[in-house]
């Protein structure tokens, strides 16, 4: 079946500007994270989505990062004013509900290349 | 808190040598998942395994085997007999905390496997 796939996979803006990175997930899996990889670091978690809500917000670094999931199956992280420092890849990835006591592999998409000039 | 340490930044290998990445980790919670994922060029992040804090049991699949230690809060990866093709970049992650669902990656270490 297909993976989680992103769109665009570059986006590049100008400082200031507002941009809008797309996720869509595995069919069928409810939990839908975001990542941000910059250049050179590991993936650091922004915002886990359970259906339509965010469960956890903690990583989102200010109030210019917002994601939403209205129905549950794709994503969209919006990033107001932005600025050079967020430059890096923004990493989606989906899992599995599984049952209590258990914990699902993440399955990652190809990122979307932001780059802030 | 949580942390992830590779403290292997990179590796260069000749092909059909034998390498392990090392993964130390840090969590206060007793119940915790760590992870392997592998980053080629292409850049999606490849999922390879997943052990919980309750089974230390390593495991051998194909050329790859994990060596999990909770004594010395390590998770370190071997690949045996390396090709061209292991060339990439690879994250020990770790999953802790009832509550939390976000993984804490390491920085990852670069691995160059050379003809």
């Amino acid at each position: 079946g297909a993976g989680v796939s992103q769109t665009p996979s570059n986006k590049v803006t100008e400082k200031g500007k507002y941009v809008e990175l797309r996720c869509d997930p595995i069919s069928g899996h409810t939990a839908l994270y975001w990542y941000r990889q910059s250049l050179g670091q590991g993936p650091e978690f922004l915002i886990y989505f359970q259906g339509t809500g965010a469960a956890d917000d903690s990583g989102l670094p200010n109030d210019r990062f917002f994601a939403v999931r209205p129905e549950g199956s794709v994503s969209t992280l919006k990033i107001q004013r932005t600025e050079r420092g967020d430059s890096a890849v923004y990493l989606c990835a989906s899992s599995p509900v599984m049952s209590t006591g258990s914990w699902a592999e993440q399955f990652f998409g190809p990122g979307t290349r932001l780059t802030v000039l | 808190a949580q942390k992830v340490t590779q403290a292997q930044t990179e590796i260069s290998v000749v092909e059909k040598e034998d390498v392990t990445l090392d993964c130390v980790y840090e969590t206060r919670d007793t119940t915790y998942y760590l992870f392997w994922y592998k980053q080629p060029p292409s850049g999606e992040l490849v999922f390879l395994i997943r052990r919980n804090s309750f089974d230390e049991q390593n495991e051998i699949s194909g050329r790859y085997s994990w060596n999990f230690q909770k004594s010395t809060s390590s998770f370190n990866f071997t690949i045996t007999a390396s090709q061209v093709v292991d060339s990439a970049v690879y994250f020990c992650a770790l999953k802790s905390g009832a509550g939390s669902y976000q993984l804490t990656f390491g920085k990852g270490t670069k691995l160059s496997v050379i003809p």
